[in-house]
């Protein structure tokens, strides 16, 4: 079955900090993967696009990992801002359909503290 | 920032209502898309369209409608809202097939509440 699976659920940090957000897969055949932003109250904004070839990708203080092998992706964020405050969804296409499904993760949801 | 936009925001309704989101588009794209997301779950697709007259039915099982008659338009239409249409909808567009790995840009949501 066709998965996305994020971690942690949640998270908290202090202005300033880095942090890490983690997303595996099962997804096959593997097209590309994608990191969103969702802020409250809005709809999600695209940070990174990854195909196969891809190992990093990177957008500001946003850092995308793509490990294909083991079907596992990281998000870095590099000094924490006030307004990194959202939830994160890791979203994995695949290369079945000309649709190029789409699978959601749940999401992490980031809390940035100052 | 992209240029999608829904209307209502938000929406308190009645049990027996009819009602239709709005979604419309100003960067030509072929592809549109409704999607359903409620609190910590992951979005579902309800909805979606290749282009003009093309409509077609997501994963999610859906008493919803939608029809596609321009490129810049998706309505979506609930003949009859129940408490549980309760959600948020979120409606999205991509470029063309040519441009497989392209980003769905998604507009800022309706939030509906069936009372």
């Amino acid at each position: 079955k066709n998965q996305v699976e994020q971690s942690p659920q949640s998270l908290i940090i202090l202005e300033g900090k880095n942090c890490t957000l983690q997303c595996n897969y099962t997804v096959s055949p593997f097209s590309n993967l994608r990191w969103y932003k969702q802020d409250t109250g809005r709809g999600p904004v695209s940070l990174t696009i990854m195909t196969f070839s891809e190992n990093t990708k990177s957008n500001g203080r946003y850092t995308a990992t793509l490990d294909a092998d083991t079907k596992q992706s990281s998000l870095h964020i590099t000094a924490s801002q006030l307004s990194d405050s959202a939830s994160y969804i890791c979203v994995v296409s695949d290369r079945g359909s000309t649709l190029g499904r789409l699978y959601f993760g749940r999401g992490t949801q980031l809390t940035v503290w100052p | 920032e992209a240029d999608i936009y829904q209307t209502p925001r938000y929406l308190v309704i009645g049990t027996g209502k009819k009602i239709t989101l709005e979604c419309s588009q100003t960067m030509g794209h072929d592809k549109m898309y409704w999607y359903q997301q409620d609190p910590g779950m992951e979005l579902h697709l309800i909805h979606y369209s290749y282009g003009v007259n093309s409509t077609e039915k997501g994963d999610l099982s859906s008493e919803s409608t939608v029809s596609r008659i321009r490129t810049e338009h998706f309505p979506l239409t609930l003949e009859s809202a129940r408490p549980s249409h309760t959600s948020q909808y979120l409606c999205a567009s991509s470029a063309r097939e040519a441009e497989p790995n392209s980003p769905l840009h998604f507009g800022n949501g309706t939030r509906l509440t069936v009372t």
